[in-house]
């Protein structure tokens, strides 16, 4: 079946640094993916989605791009802040299915 | 702010009871999802309703179950309750309920505590 495999977490980072989260599916056709985020106390919000291969989702700063060949979907920001201390979750949604499947969560801490 | 509602915020019970939570969606969206959130098993679908009718099932047990009204909101019933059963209990909605890049909007959650 589908599934969402995220890297583990926590990763921690200096404020400014580079991040990277991996994400890779498994899926048969062309499911949609997403990135959710949760901060603290909150439920989950959509960060950033993209809809087929080398589209590039993006969104206060967030990137991803849907990466077909490598079934990939990795987080990507240039420089973070400490308000960006979350857990954000990588998900699909196939085609003809109902169900959106969320990886595991991966939990960041940006230190000042 | 989501739009979504979720009502307790918290709910502290014991072992064997039976408890009912809450979901208002978006106005407008038909479509109601429930998640369960755990430290152990992260998260995962419940079920699903779709303006009214039950449209998908995840890992739910069967001492759990749910409905959406005629009004759209849903309820969520977890019965005979267990320590395990303690976790985040997410409620979503969207617009749509099948396939799709559309997105879902997420409530804050009912903290439930089983003693």
């Amino acid at each position: 079946g589908d599934s969402v495999t995220q890297m583990e977490g926590p990763v921690t980072l200096s404020e400014e640094a580079f991040l990277t989260i991996n994400c890779t599916y498994t899926a048969t056709g062309y499911p949609s993916l997403f990135w959710y985020v949760q901060y603290p106390g909150e439920g989950l919000q959509l960060l950033l989605k993209a809809t087929k291969a080398d589209d590039k989702g993006s969104n206060k700063g967030f990137e991803a791009t849907y990466r077909k060949e490598t079934t990939s979907f990795h987080l990507e920001k240039g420089s973070v802040q400490v308000s960006d201390s979350a857990v954000y979750f990588c998900a699909l949604r196939n085609t003809g299915g109902f169900k959106t499947i969320f990886g595991a969560g991966t939990r960041l801490f940006v230190k000042a | 702010d989501s739009g979504v509602t979720q009502t307790p915020k918290h709910l502290i019970t014991a072992t064997g009871q039976r408890v009912t939570l809450r979901c208002s969606p978006r106005s407008g969206d038909l479509s109601v999802y429930w998640y369960q959130q755990s430290l152990d098993q992260g998260l995962q679908f419940l079920i699903q309703y779709y303006n009214g009718e039950e449209r998908a099932k995840g890992n739910i047990l069967e001492r759990f179950s749910a409905q959406q009204f005629p009004d759209l909101h849903s309820e969520l019933n977890l019965s005979s309750l267990e320590l395990g059963d303690s976790a985040l209990y997410f409620c979503a909605s969207s617009a749509q309920g099948g396939q799709g890049s559309y997105e879902q909007y997420f409530g804050p959650g009912t903290r439930l505590t089983v003693t």
